[in-house]
């Protein structure tokens, strides 16, 4: 089954309003933990990652941080723009760098 | 230029068919993956390389197969494509340690009619 677990969408929200989308994850040990993005019509792009617990993984102004004990990564932005319209993507690897993806959360920003 | 590219970019093609998706990275990583995108499910791993001569079946790998011809080159076939192989398809390729980022291609779009 799949073991990352993400908010469902779509997410539609005002231009400078604040994001939220969460992503939990099941694992043994310490996987590494990934946000992608994926643009209309391109493939996926690393946003940030982090690879133990309390890291704090940050890019253009989303940051997430991973949260061991509740088992979740959840990416935040402060203030978004039309230019985040996007689907976004949670992910973890294992020990053999095998990723599993969540779902997508497909991020409509308007003016 | 790219660094993972892949050909084609669009593909239609007919049930029973023969196809082959290609995959070629600059990154000089050993480590190569096929994924399927599909809306609502996210991505799922086909097929994965540790090198030249490793091959490992992935979540779904039944009704494909690949060939890792070289480190820089990874391809998926569809030995008889069926209508539910409609999908984005990716390749990705990552370095050697645990927690490396996956970098992706520009998808592959297959529609089997």
């Amino acid at each position: 089954g799949n073991s990352v677990t993400q908010m469902e969408g779509p997410v539609t929200l005002s231009e400078e309003a604040f994001l939220t989308i969460n992503c939990t994850y099941t694992a043994t040990g310490y996987p590494s933990l990934f946000w992608y993005v994926q643009y209309p019509g391109e493939g996926l792009q690393l946003l940030l990652k982090a690879t133990k617990a309390d890291d704090k993984g940050s890019n253009k102004g989303f940051e997430a941080t991973y949260r061991k004990e509740t088992t979740s990564f959840h990416l935040e932005k402060g203030s978004v723009q039309v230019s985040d319209s996007a689907v976004y993507f949670c992910a973890r690897s294992n020990t053999g760098n095998q990723f599993y993806f969540g779902t997508g959360t497909s991020l409509t920003v308007i003016p | 230029d790219a660094d993972v590219t892949q050909t084609p970019r669009n593909r239609i093609t007919k049930t029973g068919k023969r196809i082959m998706l290609e995959c070629s990275q600059t990154k000089g990583h050993d480590r190569m993956y096929w994924y399927r995108q599909d809306p609502g499910l996210g991505l799922r791993l086909i097929y994965y390389s540790f090198d030249v001569k490793d091959i490992n079946k992935g979540e779904i790998s039944d009704g494909y197969s690949v060939s890792r011809q070289a480190q820089a080159k990874f391809s998926l076939s569809l030995e008889s494509a069926i209508p539910n192989q409609t999908a984005l398809y990716f390749c990705a390729t990552s370095g050697p340690m645990t927690g490396e980022t996956q970098y992706f291609g520009p998808g592959t779009r297959l529609l089997v009619l």
